[in-house]
């Protein structure tokens, strides 16, 4: 099956500074990425996504970047808020594919 | 506005006494998903509905049965529940496959 992993089970930032959360994947096919926010008992949160003929997408406060070459996403928060706690989960699909694959998913504790 | 709404979001069941799930979307997605998420883990998929098309997921018990009697809704039967499928219950849609999925806020099932 597809492997989605994050390098860091749990983050821990000041209140004020950027954060970055990692995910490696293992299918050089993905073709569509999506990071995901889950605060505690709620669902999954859309927070931003990148196609694979991108490298860089930037939103509000999140930055999302992708390198193909070594089959890496990464999530960067500027100026974290306590709000910004939760368990952040990359997911990915294949372009081909009816399902993403979700990855295991890192807890991100900001600290006031 | 509520986009994916799940109900109801707390629900307790007896050992082996059967248990439906429900969920609905005002925003007329072809795909409706159901995802088991047990704690600090990623959701996993059970099964996908494309319209009136069902895929069930090669190692979704079955124990767990869906129904999807038109667009809006979608639901998730449980036949015998047992200690394991305590979980909470997540409930997605998307316009198409390879594009956002949307979450509701899931349903937190207990088995007594």
């Amino acid at each position: 099956g597809e492997s989605v992993g994050l390098h860091l089970p749990t983050l821990s930032v000041q209140e004020g500074d950027n954060s970055i959360i990692n995910c490696a994947y293992s299918n050089s096919a993905s073709d569509y990425f999506i990071w995901y926010k889950q605060e505690s008992g709620k669902g999954p949160q859309f927070i931003i996504d990148i196609r694979s003929n991108m490298d860089k997408r930037q939103g509000q406060r999140v930055t999302v970047l992708l390198n193909k070459t070594v089959k890496h996403l990464s999530l960067q928060i500027a100026a974290t808020q306590p709000g910004d706690s939760a368990v952040y989960f990359c997911a990915e699909t294949p372009g081909d594919g009816n399902q993403f694959y979700f990855g295991t998913g890192t807890s991100l504790t900001v600290i006031p | 506005d509520a986009m994916v709404i799940q109900n109801p979001r707390y629900q307790v069941t007896q050992f082996g006494k059967p248990v439906t799930l429900s969920c609905s979307q005002t925003l007329n997605h072809n795909v409706m998903y159901w995802y088991q998420q047990k704690s600090s883990q990623a959701p996993k998929l059970l099964f996908h509905y494309y319209d009136k098309d069902f895929n069930n997921e090669a190692d979704t018990p079955d124990n767990f049965q869906s129904r999807r009697p038109n667009t809006s809704f979608c639901f998730l039967d449980i036949r015998s529940p047992g200690l394991g499928d305590a979980a909470m219950y997540l409930c997605a849609t998307s316009r198409d496959f390879v594009e956002t999925q949307y979450f509701g806020p899931g349903t937190r099932l207990l088995v007594l």
